[in-house]
């Protein structure tokens, strides 16, 4: 199906261990984004990328790293994953231009715990 | 400093009522507002959006009012239904760059 995909839904690890998180968007757009929800936290922003091997860090990006070889693949990985770390990661993408030019895609996200 | 501060965490409304869900901002430089729809188990989708050359944008039962001098938006959804249960999150990108600020989201529970 088209569309934006994460693997797996629900992750369970432990402390130490390395983790990577899944994105996979169909409809070749430039932008994609993870964030993490948190209770009392909202959204926030991880990383970034504008095209392929073009990556920036966002706001919480501590612990994490990306790579992005392929326009429709945005893979996160905990390098070694803390109790902190513990959350609801969202994958995104967006366009560039049209009417909603602002607005992003999310993937149905991914529960990751850390034991 | 650069946020987007959503200071009512809940909210419950009666059905057929109006909902009024409220976000606040602190950059004045913003140009641009989103509000996101999320539900549970799903990851948040677009609902409506407005510019800052607007003071108002409306999409059938949901508008999206901006007042500048007030760095104050709002999202009112009229009449609220049982569907419109869900977490709302206002959102703006940070001019000339890509990435977004979120709020913390209002959960809004429209009671049958």
């Amino acid at each position: 199906d088209a569309g934006i995909t994460q693997s797996p839904r629900y992750k369970i690890t432990e402390t130490g261990r390395q983790v990577t998180l899944m994105c996979h968007q169909t409809w070749s757009h430039s932008y994609m984004f993870w964030y993490r929800q948190d209770l009392g936290h909202g959204l926030r922003l991880i990383y970034y990328s504008a095209a392929a091997d073009i990556t920036d860090k966002g706001e919480v990006s501590d612990g994490y790293v990306v790579s992005r070889s392929k326009t429709e693949n945005f893979p996160l990985t905990l390098e070694s994953a803390t109790r902190s770390q513990t959350s609801v990661y969202f994958c995104a993408s967006k366009i560039v231009g049209g009417s909603n030019y602002n607005e992003q895609f999310f993937g149905p996200g991914t529960r990751l715990t850390v034991l | 400093d650069q946020q987007v501060k959503q200071n009512s965490p809940s909210l419950s409304v009666q059905e057929g009522r109006i909902s009024i869900l409220n976000c606040d901002y602190t950059n004045s430089m913003f140009d641009y507002f989103l509000w996101y729809k999320k539900y549970p188990a799903e990851g948040p989708t677009f609902l409506i959006s407005i510019s800052s050359i607007k003071d108002k944008n409306e999409d059938g039962r949901f508008t999206v009012f901006l007042n500048k001098s007030a760095k104050h938006l709002s999202l009112h959804i009229v009449p609220s239904q049982p569907g419109d249960s869900a977490v709302y999150f206002c959102a703006a990108p940070i001019s000339g760059t890509y990435k977004y600020i979120f709020g913390t989201g209002t959960r809004l529970k429209v009671l049958a």
